[in-house]
């Protein structure tokens, strides 16, 4: 079953725009982490944010966490058509469990020229 | 380029037969996990090990099995194959599990026949 769970599952917009992109997911976690993923490639990892950040920035991305409400954003800024690809949350169970690293079904985001 | 490599790219067989998916993983890495990705079902968390012994396990059928050795590089053994195992199989590697970022492969496509 999955962890986390994105929204909107597609997402259309213009080069140039901003793109927001929401995981929810249902236990407390240690960390959530962001990917990308080309069509049929493997997983790029994206950012890292930890169970006590509230924010974390790398280049045009934007990740916010709201523990409180079991969720998180990434926002692309200035969106180029190289950024259209499937972008998926993920998360990991508090220290006691498992390190398994539970995968959403993804947001597929294309971004058009 | 990730690190991680995976081998083969590509294997067409038939319901029934057995296969073996190979993974070594991102120098230095410890931990290497395995995933499934199929259109219906997202990324499915097969299993994890680290430095040899396996650390997590999930969604795996018992037809499937895996192991990884001494060198750290793992291999995924699918066997009595049926048309659902049909996807592609990613291999990823970390430093230190779940609270470390995963480095994917690009992933071995299964097409059972």
């Amino acid at each position: 079953s999955q962890q986390g769970e994105e929204d909107p599952q597609a997402l259309s917009i213009q080069e140039g725009e901003n793109a927001t992109m929401n995981c929810s997911y249902k236990t407390s976690i240690n960390n959530l982490q962001w990917y990308r993923q080309n069509s049929g490639r493997g997983l790029v990892h994206l950012i890292l944010i930890r169970s006590n950040e509230r924010e974390k920035h790398s280049g045009r991305l934007r990740v916010t966490l709201d523990t409180s409400k079991k969720s998180s954003s990434l926002l692309i800024t200035a969106s180029r058509a190289a950024d259209t690809a499937s972008y998926f949350c993920a998360t990991v169970p508090p220290q006691g469990g498992s390190e398994k690293l539970v995968f959403g079904k993804g947001t597929k985001l294309t971004v058009n020229p | 380029d990730s690190g991680v490599t995976q081998t083969p790219k590509h294997l067409i067989t038939a319901t029934g037969q057995r296969v073996t998916l190979r993974c070594s993983p991102r120098s230095g890495d410890l931990s290497v996990y395995w995933y499934q990705q199929s259109l219906d079902q997202g990324l499915q968390f097969l299993i994890q090990y680290y430095n040899g012994e396996e650390r997590a396990k999930g969604n795996i059928l018992e037809r499937f099995s895996a192991q990884q050795f001494p060198d750290l590089h793992s291999e995924l053994n699918l066997s009595s194959l049926e048309l659902g195992d049909s996807a592609l199989y990613f291999c990823a590697s970390s430093q230190f599990g779940g609270n470390s970022p995963l480095h994917f492969g690009n992933g071995t496509r299964l097409t059972v026949t």
